[in-house]
């Protein structure tokens, strides 16, 4: 079974804090990807990766960054944390685009919480 | 961009019942796959069920199949013989080259 490891399952931060989410997927995938969810919005793609050292902004990048330097690997990290993105974070994994019906296999979150 | 539309934030279903949740997607392409996912409380997403748009026969995996209607971008989940470890929230997905997700059901398992 493929299996999508987040560091932490909760985290409290205070604001102005630099954060580091940290993914790790045992698969081999080439893609992997970091989402938010938030009650009423569903899963909102903030970053995600093809492939080593590549990173591509999603819907709602700002505030946040993203490292790939290992290809198991995938950080999230909040610069200057604020209140506003307390919330569920998602890692997800993928095999390589060729095949549409690849699904994603998640991780089980992290909830942050920004005080 | 994709959209994907769940009109049902919340669903309840008594054991043993069926249950059928919506999903509408709006896209101009012609060939994507869909797929339905579970969030039980232990919030690990779980895969349910998968469709590819270019087949015209329904997916069903067990318990789990869908109404897939292409003409009208419609593509529900059905339930059947309702169990007490389906309740979580279940979020429709389409993909073309991303994945797009609806906003979720919470579906509730009554006894």
């Amino acid at each position: 079974d493929v299996k999508v490891t987040q560091s932490s399952r909760y985290l409290v931060k205070r604001t102005g804090e630099k954060v580091f989410l940290e993914c790790v997927q045992d698969m081999d995938h080439e893609n992997m990807f970091w989402y938010r969810q938030d009650p009423g919005l569903g899963l909102r793609l903030i970053y995600f990766s093809y492939d080593v050292k590549m990173k591509e902004k999603g819907d709602i990048p700002e505030g946040y960054s993203v490292s790939r330097e290992k290809k198991e690997r995938f950080s999230l990290i909040l610069e200057s944390a604020s209140t506003n993105q307390t919330s569920m974070y998602l890692c997800a994994s993928g095999a390589r685009l060729r095949g549409l019906n690849s699904p994603l296999h998640f991780g089980n979150g992290t909830r942050l919480t920004v005080t | 961009a994709q959209t994907v539309t769940q009109s049902q934030p919340e669903m309840s279903v008594q054991e043993a019942e069926t249950v059928t949740l919506s999903c509408t997607y709006d896209t101009s392409e012609s060939d994507y796959y869909l797929f339905w996912y579970k969030q039980p409380p232990s919030r690990q997403m779980i895969l349910v069920i998968r469709q590819e748009a270019y087949k015209q026969q329904n997916a069903t995996e067990n318990r789990f199949s869908v109404n897939f209607q292409k003409a009208a971008k419609s593509f529900s989940l059905k339930i059947s013989d309702s169990q007490l470890g389906d309740a979580a929230m279940y979020f429709c997905a389409y993909r073309r080259n991303q994945f797009y997700f609806g906003t979720g059901t919470s579906l509730t398992v009554i006894p």
